[in-house]
């Protein structure tokens, strides 16, 4: 756990904001960057990866920013709704070993 | 679609007790995790299986024992519950030898030991 560093803890914004949810890392040797998604009563689902061979992945209105040198990788959220309100998780990875090193979350609240 | 299933949503078991966690994917994904969910401290790695019968610590298997005896289900054991096992458990399943990685998680068990 101590080699992912997820912040904030919790983020609250209002309809249409553009949360950013931060991962720092220090293992250099991963290989596969993921977000997942929380709601409550489910487990996490994966939102979005990216590689580290790009700096940045949009999928719809989520967006991954890379920055290898900075060990660091985050989610932008583009005009939230109050659906996306959930638990967001950075899980890196290492191919070879199959496990992903979660970070501790990040509980997002959009407000109608 | 993926399906993970877990045995039950909530459990509640006394101190002491023998307690089995039950997971079963339909996908034939070569590996399987189990994980517990803290408030605070994200998802935490217990045990996870790459094959049948094999099996590997995560970073937490202290107090938890793992079963894989056919490919598509992989149990949980608390040999003798404690209260400090009070917690969420997640089952996840991915396949081996894609390069996705891709988790897919069930819905959990919240497990409470009084």
């Amino acid at each position: 756990q101590q080699q992912v560093k997820q912040s904030p803890q919790s983020l609250i914004v209002q309809k249409g904001g553009i949360p950013i949810i931060n991962c720092a890392y220090e293992n250099t040797a991963f290989d596969y960057f993921p977000w997942y998604q929380q709601f409550p009563g489910k487990g996490p689902a994966l939102l979005i990866a990216i590689r580290p061979d790009v700096s940045e992945k949009k999928e719809g209105r989520f967006t991954i920013s890379f920055n290898k040198s900075a060990k660091q990788f985050s989610l932008h959220i583009m005009d939230s709704q109050p659906g996306d309100s959930a638990t967001y998780f950075c899980a890196p990875q290492t191919g070879g070993t199959y496990k992903y090193i979660f970070g501790t979350g990040t509980r997002l609240k959009v407000l109608a | 679609d993926v399906k993970v299933t877990q045995s039950s949503r909530y459990l509640v078991k006394r101190t002491g007790e023998k307690v089995f966690l039950e997971c079963v994917q339909d996908m034939d994904h070569e590996n399987m995790f189990w994980y517990r969910q803290d408030p605070g401290l994200g998802l935490r790695l217990i045990y996870f299986s790459y094959d049948v019968k094999m099996k590997e610590k995560g970073d937490i298997p202290e107090g938890y024992s793992v079963s894989r005896e056919k490919k598509e289900r992989f149990s949980l054991i608390l040999e003798s519950a404690s209260t400090n096992q009070t917690s969420m458990y997640l089952c996840a399943s991915s396949f081996g030898n894609k390069p996705s990685y891709e988790q897919y998680f069930g819905p959990g068990t919240r497990l409470t030991v009084t």
